[in-house]
């Protein structure tokens, strides 16, 4: 069973850069068959793709978020990591790490975590 | 890149059947057969329920279904029961240059 999950700050001031982790466990993060995505829900709305990093190394991003997004994959620690810089209060979300199986359809997700973006 | 069109409500009695509706471009919905539907409960993750348009992962119950005409796609919840009353997204992917996953606004449904 796979599990994933989400740690860094809770709390990110304006201007600087959110850097979160989201560690795997029960299986390899260097399957060849495996992608993984970020996803975040602001509080009260919806669903927000942020972007995705596929086995090869491969990332696709938001356009919106493109300038300002950085994924990457760490198999020896078997860790998936996301950088947001400039952030702005707009950033305040719950964030999700996810398998993404294909597509953008993402059977196991991590639990969560809430940043908030405040001086 | 907008994101697909939910309705932003629905609701049904037990038992009976409700479809939620998700409309996009021909960029996303109706060029790729990569859409995906996500229950999400209160404080939870999102769970996949529907991918590839159709498909259901293993333990999802088969009153879940999937369809897609056009630029169109759709989740019908079949039996409804208590525990549906949820949060459900769709998604899709967008192909072309700058290829990437969107979402739709989310639809709430409520069990009368």
């Amino acid at each position: 069973q796979l599990q994933l999950q989400e740690s860094g700050p809770g709390v990110v001031r304006p201007s600087e850069t959110l850097s979160l982790t989201c560690t795997i466990s029960g299986d390899s993060v260097n399957r060849r068959n495996y992608n993984w995505a970020w996803i975040r829900q602001p509080p009260g709305k919806g669903l927000e793709w942020i972007g995705s990093i596929v086995y090869s190394g491969g990332t696709f991003y938001n356009p919106s978020l493109r300038s300002r997004v950085t994924i990457s994959v760490d198999t020896s620690r078997s860790q998936l990591s996301l950088k947001l810089t400039s952030v702005t209060a707009a950033d305040t979300a719950v964030y999700f790490c996810a398998r993404d199986q294909n597509g953008g359809s993402c059977p196991d997700w991590g639990q969560g975590t809430l940043v908030t973006v405040s001086s | 890149q907008s994101a697909l069109t939910q309705p932003p409500s629905a609701s049904g009695s037990p038992g009976q059947s409700v479809t939620i509706s998700c409309t996009g471009t021909s960029s996303d919905v109706g060029g790729y057969n990569y859409v995906s539907w996500y229950q999400q409960l209160p404080g939870k993750a999102p769970k996949l329920l529907i991918y590839d348009v159709t498909k259901r992962p293993s333990g999802v119950p088969d009153r879940f279904s999937g369809s897609k005409s056009g630029n169109s796609a759709s989740l019908t919840v079949s039996g409804l029961q208590a525990e549906d009353e949820a949060d459900y997204y769709c998604s899709s992917y967008v192909g072309a240059n700058n290829a990437h996953v969107i979402f739709g606004g989310g639809t709430k449904l409520t069990v009368l």
